[in-house]
C-alpha cells in the first residue's frame, strides 16, 4: 500500500493530451521534488520526469511534469501509441527516510 | 553510464538472496552519487530497498532494513545486495540504479538514473 495516490489507469485518442495525477503530504511531495519513471511493457522503468519539472536529455517535450502543494502531475501532450506504459510518481518521504513510488498508472491509446 | 545485475535466479526459502550490479562507463568511487537497489514484485509496483553512498554510508527501506545489506567493492566497480531469510513474498524482479540526491533548503532532490535491465530472483519453497 503506497502512501502516494495515483489513478491506477488512463487513456486517449492519439494526438490528445492525458494528465495523471499523484497525491502526497506534507512529508513527502509537500516538501521535495518529484520525479516520474514511464516503464514500457516487459522493460525497466526509464527517468521521464526529475525535480518536478525537469527532463532528462532524450525525453519528448511532449511530457512535462508540474507540482503543487502535496500533489504532482505528469502530463503527456500529443499522445502516441508508444507511451502506452505504466507511469509512477516518486519521491523521497521525509517522515520514515525513505523513496517511496506510487502505485503506478497504466496508459492505453486507444 | 551502464549497469548489469547478476545473480543466482532461484533462492530456496529462508537463505540469503544476493545480487551484484556492476557499473560500466563510469565510477562507482565517486562522491557525487550513490547507487541503489530497486524491485517490482511480478505484476506489481515499485519498491525502493536501499542505496550506498561511497565510502560505505547505507540507506535502507525501513521496512526490509533488518533483513538488508549492501556494500561497494570499488576494485571491481560494483556494488551488491544481500537480502536475508527471503520468503515467496521477495519473488521479483530486482533493479540496480545509480542515485542522484541532493539536500537544498526547499527540500531534497532524489531520482534513480539509469536504472540496470533488471534480474528475475524466484524463491523456492
Amino acid at each position: 500500500q503506497s502512501i502516494l495516490t495515483q489513478p491506477p489507469s488512463a487513456s486517449g485518442t492519439p494526438g490528445q493530451r492525458v494528465t495523471i495525477s499523484c497525491s502526497g503530504n506534507t512529508s513527502n511531495i509537500g516538501t521535495n521534488t518529484v520525479n516520474w519513471y514511464q516503464q514500457l511493457p516487459g522493460m525497466a522503468p526509464r527517468l521521464l520526469i526529475y525535480r518536478n519539472h525537469q527532463r532528462p536529455s532524450g525525453v519528448p517535450d511532449r511530457f512535462s511534469g508540474s507540482k503543487s502543494g502535496t500533489s504532482a502531475s505528469l502530463a503527456i501532450s500529443g499522445l502516441q501509441s508508444e507511451d502506452e506504459a505504466d507511469y509512477y510518481c516518486a519521491v523521497w518521504n521525509d517522515s520514515l527516510d525513505d523513496y517511496v513510488f506510487g502505485p503506478g498508472t497504466q496508459v492505453t491509446v486507444l | 553510464l551502464q549497469l548489469q545485475e547478476s545473480g543466482p535466479g532461484l533462492v530456496k526459502s529462508s537463505e540469503t538472496l544476493s545480487l551484484t550490479c556492476t557499473v560500466s562507463g563510469g565510477s562507482i568511487s565517486t562522491n557525487s552519487f550513490f547507487w541503489g537497489w530497486i524491485r517490482q514484485s511480478p505484476g506489481k509496483g515499485l519498491e525502493w530497498i536501499g542505496s550506498i553512498y561511497f565510502g560505505g554510508s547505507t540507506y535502507y527501506n525501513p521496512s526490509l532494513k533488518s533483513r538488508v545489506t549492501i556494500s561497494e567493492d570499488t576494485s571491481k566497480n560494483q556494488f551488491s545486495l544481500k537480502l536475508s531469510s527471503v520468503t515467496a513474498a521477495d519473488t521479483a524482479v530486482y533493479y540496480c540504479a545509480r542515485h542522484m540526491a541532493y539536500k537544498q533548503q526547499r527540500g531534497a532532490d532524489h531520482w534513480f538514473d539509469p536504472w540496470g535491465q533488471g534480474t528475475l530472483v524466484t524463491v523456492s519453497s
